[in-house]
């Protein structure tokens, strides 16, 4: 499709799981943002790649949560040892670039830690 | 620490009348603004943004309006349709929109009655 994939849409695991969420942004979009989404907050900040490397990871909670692009394309959020607290709308965004103001997301991954 | 909110968590209307969205902002540094939509189970679609250097900016049947006096932000929907209903979030770009890192306010969940 044309816009950004992510998958699983759904995940439910279990506390101390290990659990890998996958993005793939807009055919050319450089820059990839990464979100999480609680119930009934807005986004926040995970971390933005601009092509290969992560530019920016100030938003990752703990040194549970890992993220990488290697391709500089698909986008892959890594989260060990998961805790009940982990659960949220994982959501992924991508823009042609990293300054041009419009971010353009997928429709998340709902990520449950029984 | 900086943030961005908004004062109305749910906004009530009928089809066809005018919508008022508003929000507060923080962050006196802060210089480009932008409103996402989100409807139920999808991730946030970009709006219309604003830079500091503007008061108003009109897209199609939404206007938005800074003040950047009182740090204050609102998004108004003309002739609002059952189409519109969804959380409306204000956000932040610190960076001037050298970057997409956005700070999201909590929300304001739109209801459009027929």
């Amino acid at each position: 499709g044309a816009g950004v994939s992510q998958t699983p849409s759904n995940k439910v695991t279990e506390k101390g799981k290990y659990v890998e969420l996958r993005c793939d942004p807009i055919s050319g979009h450089t820059a990839l943002y990464w979100y999480r989404q609680s119930l009934g907050q807005g986004p926040e900040f995970l971390i933005y790649f601009q092509g290969t490397g992560a530019a920016d990871d100030s938003g990752l909670p703990n040194d549970r949560f890992f993220a990488v692009r290697p391709e500089g394309s698909v986008s892959t959020l890594k989260i060990q040892r998961t805790e009940r607290g982990d659960s949220a709308v994982y959501l992924c965004a991508s823009s042609p670039n990293a300054n041009t103001g419009e971010l353009f997301f997928g429709e998340g991954s709902r990520l449950t830690v029984l | 620490g900086e943030s961005v909110g908004l004062h109305l968590p749910t906004l009530s209307v009928q089809e066809g009348d005018n919508s008022i969205i508003n929000c507060a902002y923080s962050n006196s540094a802060s210089d480009y603004f932008i409103w996402y939509k989100q409807e139920s189970g999808k991730g946030p679609q970009f709006i219309i943004d604003i830079r500091s250097n503007m008061d108003k900016r009109q897209g199609q049947r939404v206007t938005v309006l800074l003040n950047k006096t009182v740090k204050h932000l609102s998004l108004q929907i003309a002739a609002t349709q059952p189409g519109d209903s969804a959380v409306y979030f204000c956000a932040e770009n610190p960076s001037g929109g050298a970057t997409n890192k956005l700070i999201f306010g909590t929300g304001t969940l739109l209801a459009v009655q027929p």
